[in-house]
């Protein structure tokens, strides 16, 4: 099956300052990646995703990329602010390209990120 | 409009004892995740419901666990015989097929503490 890593497990920060994340995956027939967000007490909410066709998205201060040769994607966060400040989640699945909702997510063990003021 | 919501959100037992813990999908969603998550770790994937087809049990881990989703719509997570090792936070998720992202929502979760 589907074996997720991800780097590292804590991150600490200066407002302001870029924050990276990194996961890596086992299964090349992963396709879809999306990136969770838990804040504290709170449920994971998805922030961003990439699918295997592209190498690159962005959305505002938060960016993601993929490099499928080597099996590995990140999360960039650059301006970081103290609500940046929660546990990041990536994954990674083999999703079918002919639709429906059989995505089984495989998480990475997540990323605490403390933004300090 | 409502989103996935769970019950109870907090469930103390005493070790030996049976649980049930409850989730209520977004209306219409055909998908249905349960994860837990332990203390520092990840989402460590548990049982997928999708329609009417048979659920993806393979991330039980025990005989001890099983779950069922009635008329498609809610799911109950049932652990027998409660081990302290089971406690955690109980998450469950749904997803649409019609959402193009195929994004799985989340509710607040269920605690579990095994005394």
């Amino acid at each position: 099956g589907e074996n997720v890593e991800q780097h590292p497990s804590t991150l600490s920060v200066q407002e302001g300052d870029s924050a990276v994340i990194k996961c890596t995956y086992s299964d090349s027939a992963s396709n879809y990646f999306p990136w969770y967000k838990q804040e504290l007490g709170k449920r994971p909410q998805l922030i961003i995703d990439i699918r295997s066709n592209v190498g690159e998205k962005k959305d505002q201060r938060i960016a993601v990329t993929l490099n499928k040769t080597a099996k590995h994607f990140s999360l960039h966060i650059t301006e970081t602010q103290p609500e940046d400040s929660a546990v990041y989640f990536c994954a990674a699945v083999i999703g079918s390209n002919s639709g429906g909702s059989n995505y089984k997510l495989t998480f990475g063990k997540g990323t605490l990120l403390t933004v300090n003021p | 409009g409502a989103g996935v919501s769970q019950s109870p959100s907090n469930k103390v037992t005493e070790k030996g004892k049976d649980v049930e813990l409850r989730c209520d999908p977004i209306s219409g969603h055909t998908a249905l995740y349960w994860y837990r998550q332990s203390l520092g770790q990840g989402l460590e994937f548990l049982i997928y419901f999708q329609g009417n087809s048979a659920p993806d049990k393979s991330g039980l881990p025990s005989d001890r666990f099983s779950a069922e989703r009635t008329g498609g719509s809610v799911s109950t997570l049932t652990i027998q015989r409660t081990q302290q090792e089971d406690s955690a936070v109980y998450l469950c998720a749904s997803s649409s097929s019609s959402h193009p992202r195929n994004e799985q929502f989340f509710g607040p979760g269920t605690r579990l503490t095994v005394l």
